[in-house]
């Protein structure tokens, strides 16, 4: 079946800007995971829904950052005024679980976001 | 910042030998997966250890947990170029819904 489906794959934004990250997960997935993985680096969390409920926001690095999941399905990642540190992996994960407890997460490819 | 540490950072061997790879972490953990990641692609899932559990096998995986000493060690049997990747360590905290990854060991198989 369809794996987790990000786009885009590669985004190049000018400082400043505002960029939208997309996340199709896997049908009928409950959990909804972000992950920032900068160059060399491994997954760092930003964000989780449980259906549209966002549960956990702790790891959104500033008030730029922006995630939403309106009907429980496809998820935006949205970073406002882009900054050059911003340029990272952006993962997007799922699981069919509302816990986590003893299963995988299942990932997309990410979204490369380079800021110039 | 990241609960797991992965060790070493970087591994290059030759096709057929064995690798392996530590972890540690910090704090309780309800499980810890590994996940490999090839260049330029999402981390896909390998194995999940429970805390209550010592040691487990897939294939030629070979994972162990040492809750005591907060540490966990994957083995790569019989390696080959396709192992190539980087691969992480990932834990399930005793409180919070999410994985917190480790930086990761990069390993190079030589063929």
């Amino acid at each position: 079946g369809a794996g987790v489906s990000q786009s885009p794959r590669y985004k190049v934004a000018k400082r400043g800007q505002d960029v939208a990250l997309r996340c199709d997960p896997i049908s009928g997935h409950v959990s909804l995971f972000w992950y920032q993985q900068a160059l060399g680096q491994g997954p760092e969390f930003l964000t989780y829904f449980q259906n549209e409920a966002q549960l956990d926001k702790s790891g959104l690095p500033s008030d730029r950052f922006f995630a939403e999941r309106p009907e429980g399905s496809v998820s935006t990642l949205k970073i406002q005024r882009t900054q050059q540190e911003d340029s990272a992996v952006y993962l997007c994960a799922s699981s069919p679980y509302r816990v986590l407890y003893n299963s995988p997460l299942h990932f997309g490819n990410g979204t490369r976001l380079t800021v110039t | 910042s990241q609960q797991g540490e992965e060790d070493p950072q970087a591994l290059s061997i030759q096709e057929g030998e064995n690798a392996t790879m530590n972890c540690s972490y910090k704090t309780s953990i309800n499980n810890l997966q590994w996940y490999r990641q090839n260049s330029g692609r999402g981390l896909v899932h390998l194995i999940l250890i429970r805390s209550n559990e010592r040691e487990k096998h897939s294939g030629r995986l070979r994972v162990t947990l040492d809750t005591s000493k907060k540490s966990s060690s994957l083995l790569i049997t019989a390696s080959r170029a396709a192992d190539t990747a980087s691969y992480f360590c990932a834990t399930d905290m005793e409180y919070g819904n999410k994985l917190v990854f480790g930086a990761g060991t990069i390993l190079r198989v030589k063929s």
